[in-house]
């Protein structure tokens, strides 16, 4: 399979805990976008990167949150001191240079107990 | 980012029976997407608009992209029980042209179809 993966699929955790997810997006693509989405919305965007850069961040995008990507390959993102209000989807999607296409990993489902 | 207003909230239909739905926005969008989301699934991208008038189909699926670029409707005809999930239309607003093509989602159209 070619397409986005992310892992894990599912993450229970306790509140004050950090917890890690990664994206391995399609293998040509330079882009890769995280968003978040939560129970009857449509994802918002976190963070983007162009390679190992990244580029843009929004305001969602609290200290708490940390992403990379060193290498510009895959990608990770970390939530330290885990809140309840975190609990949602994380969606990573990835496209290529033009930007316009963007597709989409399964997510992984957060939750904080 | 700017608010995409997705319309109905929901449907409930029965198979066989054509579906319209539709986004708006108050600023102009360089780009729309529409998304399929199946239950703890990501979205899969089902079309995408580039030009304004625009109309691109897949399958029984017909999405145009709205003269005034403010909004896009998406179509689906002789819908099959498969066809269940949220529709999500999403875009790039020209405002942020330059902000990496981050996209904007609206909070979704959820289809149910009975047999």
């Amino acid at each position: 399979d070619t397409g986005v993966s992310q892992n894990p699929r599912h993450k229970i955790t306790k509140r004050g805990q950090n917890v890690t997810f990664r994206c391995d997006p399609i293998s040509e693509h330079n882009r890769l976008y995280w968003y978040r989405q939560t129970l009857g919305q449509g994802p918002e965007f976190l963070t983007y990167f162009q390679n190992e850069a990244q580029l843009e961040k929004s305001r969602l995008l609290s200290d708490r949150f940390s992403a990379e990507r060193p290498k510009g390959s895959f990608s990770t993102l970390e939530i330290q001191r885990t809140e309840q209000g975190d609990s949602a989807m994380y969606l990573c999607a990835s496209t290529d240079d033009s930007g316009n296409e963007q597709f989409f990993g399964p997510g992984t489902r957060l939750t904080v107990l | 980012g700017q608010q995409l207003n997705q319309s109905p909230q929901s449907m409930f239909i029965q198979e066989g029976e054509d579906v319209s739905m539709n986004c708006t926005s108050s600023s102009i969008f360089n780009t729309w997407l529409w998304y399929k989301q199946d239950p703890g699934e990501g979205p899969v991208l089902l079309i995408a608009l580039y030009k304004a008038g625009e109309l691109t189909s897949n399958g029984r699926l017909t999405a145009q992209f709205g003269i005034t670029r403010k909004d896009s409707f998406l179509n689906i005809s002789a819908s099959i029980p498969s066809d269940v999930g949220i529709y999500f239309c999403a875009g790039h607003p020209t405002a942020n042209s330059n902000s990496g093509y981050a996209l904007n989602f609206g909070k979704g159209t959820s289809l149910l179809v009975t047999p």
